[in-house]
């Protein structure tokens, strides 16, 4: 059953902008998981963020995590081409991961 | 790179046809996966192997056979497929077991059943 879904299905911005996608889930957590995607391919691992954690950074990464509200959010900042790709949360119950159908993002030149 | 390897990137098989999917890692993980992921659709996990033992079999028809024969190898056998399996087979790994750390995913197989 689908545990994470991922919100906007899709965005569309400019180069340089700042890019949001939010992910919310329905039962409790070990931890959770974003992944990139690139056209029919493989999916990249970005970040893990554990249920007793609040918030990761890497590199123009920031991932966030509520538990009370049973969300996550990942910021993608000064946007490039090559971030163009779907993104996917993963969380983890009972050592299971369990996808949502993902956020597609278009950075525009 | 990630790590892991899969072949073919491509399959086209008749629906009467037996073909097998390879997966290798190379970084020494405990856990193997096989995913399918169909349009618009979220990943569907199919089997999880933890030390070479299956842990996760996700109610997968039984035209879909995997095999673990070492820690650093997965297959797929495939055997009278339907069209509506066609869609892009991933493999990953992971360290430990199933979700306790990051997945490494390998390229794909993209898979068309005519």
């Amino acid at each position: 059953s689908q545990q994470g879904e991922e919100d906007p299905q899709a965005l569309s911005i400019q180069e340089g902008e700042n890019a949001t996608m939010n992910c919310s889930y329905k039962t409790s957590i070990n931890n959770l998981q974003w992944y990139r995607q690139n056209s029919g391919r493989g999916l990249v691992h970005l970040i893990l963020i554990r249920s007793n954690e609040r918030e990761k950074h890497s590199g123009r990464l920031r991932v966030t995590l509520d538990t009370s509200k049973k969300s996550s959010s990942l910021l993608i900042t000064a946007s490039r081409a090559a971030d163009t790709a779907s993104y996917f949360c993963a969380t983890v119950r009972n050592y299971q991961l369990i996808w949502g159908a993902g956020t597609k993002l278009i950075i525009k030149p | 790179e990630t790590g892991v390897t899969q072949t073919p990137r491509h399959l086209v098989m008749g629906m009467t046809n037996k073909k097998s999917l390879k997966c290798e890692q190379h970084l020494g993980h405990n856990a193997m996966y096989w995913y399918k992921q169909s349009a618009k659709k979220p990943l569907e996990l199919m089997f999880v192997y933890s030390l070479e033992e299956r842990v996760e079999n996700n109610s997968v028809p039984s035209r879909f056979s995997p095999e673990c024969p070492n820690s650093s190898h997965l297959f797929l056998h495939l055997h009278t497929l339907q069209p509506e399996d066609s869609a892009l087979y991933l493999c990953a790994s992971s360290q430990e077991g199933p979700g306790d750390t990051e997945a490494f995913f390998g390229q794909g197989t993209r898979l068309t059943v005519v």
